[in-house]
């Protein structure tokens, strides 16, 4: 069965770095989306993407963030400088269609930031 | 404001007893709704979804879940459970209409006891 694929599993950076969270979505989805999850709290929703440009965004999503399709099948999500508070596992999914279309999750990749 | 609550952070069971999460919302209109589960270091796998319909859905790994309009609850069950069914279950909702951000509960821990 197809899936969504996130690289890395695990990512260590410095505060004040940049991070380039990766993500591949399944090949025959039109909508990506990114969450995420700090440790003990609930899964959030970041920002979803359709069409090459950001269909909606939470107040999370602030220009500290960023997102692009840089060819036919990656997803990227870009912190630029990162706070201590960016530490969490931060989870791509993928759908075929927005709306009612059910959402498929990657593993996720742990974000550490020291 | 819209809302999803799950009132058990965990729940202990004993193999081949019965289950079920809890799971209600808070939304202007009766949103899309989901459960997924998610193993220890795996991503969110989802297990059933209702839109519209009966409002008995069933799910993979033998769940079920029944959406209840006059409660706003969509409770999970399954009727025997087994060891490998420990994990974390996330309820989460989808509005109508614009937007496709799903809004997720905090999550039940289940554990599974011989």
């Amino acid at each position: 069965e197809p899936e969504v694929t996130q690289t890395p599993s695990h990512q260590v950076t410095q505060m004040g770095q940049e991070v380039i969270l990766r993500c591949v979505p399944i090949s025959n989805h039109l909508y990506f989306y990114w969450y995420r999850q700090i440790l003990g709290q609930k899964v959030e929703f970041l920002v979803s993407f359709y069409n090459n440009e950001i269909s909606e965004k939470s107040e999370i999503f602030d220009d500290q963030f960023s997102v692009e399709r840089p060819d036919g099948s990656n997803f990227t999500l870009k912190i630029r400088s990162t706070k201590l508070e960016d530490s969490a596992m931060y989870f791509c999914a993928s759908s075929k269609r927005g709306g009612n279309q059910p959402q498929h999750f990657g593993d996720g990749t742990r974000l550490s930031i020291l | 404001a819209q809302s999803v609550t799950q009132p058990d952070i965990h729940i202990t069971v004993s193999e081949g007893a019965s289950l079920e999460l809890r799971c209600n919302y808070s939304y202007g209109a009766t949103p899309y709704l989901f459960w997924y589960v998610q193993s220890p270091g795996q991503g969110l796998q989802l297990l059933l979804k209702y839109f519209s319909g009966d409002t008995l859905v069933q799910g993979i790994k033998g769940f079920e879940a029944e959406f209840k309009r006059s409660q706003s609850s969509f409770n999970l069950r399954k009727p025997s459970v087994h060891w490998s069914d420990a994990a974390e279950y996330f309820c989460a909702v989808g509005p109508r209409g614009s937007g496709y951000a799903l809004n997720f509960g905090k999550g039940t821990s289940l554990l599974v006891t011989p």
